[in-house]
C-alpha cells in the first residue's frame, strides 16, 4: 500500500535550534519524494523535492531508500519557518497521483 | 491570471443541497488536480485531468461526486445531495504537464461547510 507517515502532529522548537521533521514512506516502486509547507493565510507550495537535491531556506532532506525515510532537517530553525509541513510521495515517472502525510505543525519558539 | 484561481472561498450549504466548486488552472497548463483536506488531515486525492479528460477518478469517495474540464482550461468539481461529512477544504492544482520535474501549484481552497 501506498502510505507517508508523518508520527508529529506538532514539534516545537527553539529559535536556533536544530529542526528534524519526520516522515517515513510505502510504495511499490521507485518514489519521487516530496516536502510541500503552507505557511499561514498561504497555499500550499513546494519546499523541496528529493531529485532536485537543492536546499531551500536552509531546509535539506535525504531519501533513505533502507529507512524508507525522507526526514526534513534544517541546523538553525527561524521564527519564520514556523507553518505546516506535508511529506509527499508520488511514482517517479510522474504518472501517479501525489499522496499526502497528514502534515506535522512546526511552531519556532522565540 | 498568476496562480491557481478557485471560487468560492467559502461556502456554507445546507445537507441535501447541491454545491458547484470552480478551479481557474494557470493558463497553459495541461495537468489538473482536485484534493479533499478534512480539518486536521492532509490532502487527499480526488480526481486527475489531462487537458480535458478525466483519466483518474479513483478518489472520488462516491457517486455523489462528479468533476468536468469539458475544455481543458476551468474545471468544476460538483457535490450532489451535500452531507457534513463533505464539511472540508477542496484544493485544486495544476502543472505543466505530468512529468518528472514539473512542479504542482496548488489554489487556495474551495472551504465547504455542511450544515
Amino acid at each position: 500500500a501506498q502510505r507517508v507517515t508523518q508520527p508529529e502532529k506538532l514539534l516545537s522548537v527553539f529559535k536556533g535550534a536544530p529542526v528534524e521533521l519526520k516522515c517515513n514512506y510505502s510504495y511499490s516502486g521507485s518514489p519521487e519524494l516530496f516536502w510541500y509547507v503552507q505557511y499561514s493565510r498561504q497555499r500550499l507550495q513546494l519546499l523541496l523535492r528529493h531529485i532536485s537535491r537543492e536546499s531551500i531556506k536552509g531546509f535539506t532532506a535525504d531519501l533513505n531508500k533502507g529507512e524508507t525515510s525522507f526526514h526534513l532537517k534544517k541546523p538553525f530553525a527561524q521564527e519564520e519557518d514556523s507553518a505546516m509541513y506535508y511529506c509527499a510521495l508520488s511514482g517517479i515517472w510522474g504518472d501517479d497521483k501525489i499522496i499526502f502525510g497528514k502534515g506535522t505543525r512546526l511552531h519556532i519558539l522565540p | 491570471g498568476a496562480g491557481v484561481s478557485q471560487s468560492p472561498r467559502y461556502k456554507v450549504a445546507k445537507r441535501g443541497q447541491d454545491v458547484a466548486l470552480r478551479c481557474d488552472p494557470i493558463s497553459g497548463h495541461v495537468s489538473l488536480f482536485w484534493y479533499q483536506q478534512a480539518l486536521g488531515q492532509g490532502p487527499e486525492f480526488l480526481t486527475y485531468f489531462q487537458n480535458e479528460a478525466q483519466l483518474d477518478k479513483s478518489g472520488l469517495p462516491s457517486d455523489r461526486f462528479f468533476a468536468e474540464r469539458p475544455e481543458g482550461s476551468v474545471s468544476t468539481l460538483k457535490i450532489q445531495r451535500t452531507q457534513q461529512e463533505d464539511s472540508a477544504v477542496y484544493l485544486c492544482a495544476s502543472s505543466l504537464d505530468r512529468g518528472q520535474g514539473n512542479t504542482i501549484y496548488f489554489g487556495e481552497g474551495s472551504w465547504l461547510t455542511v450544515v
